[in-house]
C-alpha cells in the first residue's frame, strides 16, 4: 500500500496566476499519474510523471500548461500555469502499478475566480 | 479519453436496499476495478476483478464480469447510509503501464 499527502487541499487563485500542487509518496514508486476531475465530471489523466525524465502527457495536455516535476521516487508536483476559469476542477495524484489496485492523494480542489 | 458508459448516472434507495451499478468498457482489458470517491475527495480502492474471473466479492460488494459483453456491474448489498458516495469503474490501459481509464461514474444516495 502506499500513503500519498497531498497539498493543499483546496485554493482560490486568480486569473492568471499558477499554482502548484505537491504529492508526497511514503514509499518509494515508480510510476506516479496526475489526473483531472472537472465539476461533476469523472477523471482524465493529465499524465504520467516519470523519474529522470520529462513526463508523458495525453492527448490535449501539453507541459506549458501543466508542467510536472519529478525530482525523486516520493514526490511530485504539478503547475496549473496562466489559470482561467476553465482550470477550475480537482487535481489528484495516484500511485500504482499495472494490474494492482491505485492509490490516490486526497485532492486539491481549485478555483478560479 | 473515457473508456465507457456507468448507469445510471445517480441512484437514490432507501437504507438497507441493495444497489447495483453498471459499467461497460470499449477495448480489451486485464482488469476491471471499482472505486469510491465521498464528496470530491480522493478515490478509495473496492474491488479488482481481472479479465478470466467472473465474479468476485468482498464484504458488503459484489462485482460482475463479463468480457463478451464489455461490461461489469457492483451490488452493493444491505446498503448504509455511509455508503452515500460516487463509484466509478476503471480499467487499466492497452499498454500495461498502470494507467487508469474512468468510467463516468455512478452518484449513490442512501436516505437513512
Amino acid at each position: 500500500s502506499a500513503v500519498i499527502s497531498q497539498k493543499p487541499s483546496r485554493d482560490i487563485c486568480q486569473r492568471g496566476t499558477s499554482l502548484t500542487i505537491q504529492c508526497q509518496v511514503d514509499s518509494q514508486v515508480t510510476m506516479m499519474f496526475w489526473y483531472r476531475q472537472q465539476p461533476g465530471q469523472s477523471l482524465t489523466l493529465i499524465a504520467t510523471a516519470n523519474q529522470g525524465s520529462e513526463a508523458t502527457y495525453e492527448s490535449g495536455f501539453v507541459i506549458d500548461k501543466f508542467p510536472i516535476s519529478r525530482p525523486n521516487l516520493t514526490f511530485s508536483t504539478l503547475t496549473v500555469s496562466n489559470m482561467s476559469p476553465e482550470d477550475s476542477s480537482i487535481y489528484l495524484c495516484s500511485v500504482g502499478q499495472p494490474g494492482t489496485e491505485a492509490f490516490f492523494g486526497q485532492g486539491t480542489r481549485l478555483t478560479v475566480v | 479519453s473515457q473508456q465507457g458508459e456507468e448507469d445510471p448516472q445517480a441512484l437514490s434507495i432507501q437504507e438497507g436496499e441493495n444497489a447495483t451499478m453498471n459499467c461497460s468498457y470499449k477495448t480489451s482489458i486485464n482488469n476491471l476495478q471499482w472505486y469510491r470517491q465521498n464528496s470530491g475527495r480522493g478515490l478509495v480502492h473496492l474491488i479488482l476483478i481481472r479479465s478470466n474471473e467472473r465474479e468476485k466479492h468482498s464484504g458488503r460488494l459484489r462485482v460482475t464480469l463479463d468480457t463478451s459483453k464489455k461490461s461489469s456491474s457492483l451490488l452493493i448489498t444491505a446498503s448504509r447510509a455511509a455508503d452515500t458516495a460516487s463509484y466509478f469503474c476503471a480499467t487499466d490501459d492497452s499498454g500495461n503501464t498502470g494507467k487508469l481509464i474512468f468510467g463516468q461514474g455512478t452518484t449513490l444516495q442512501v436516505k437513512p
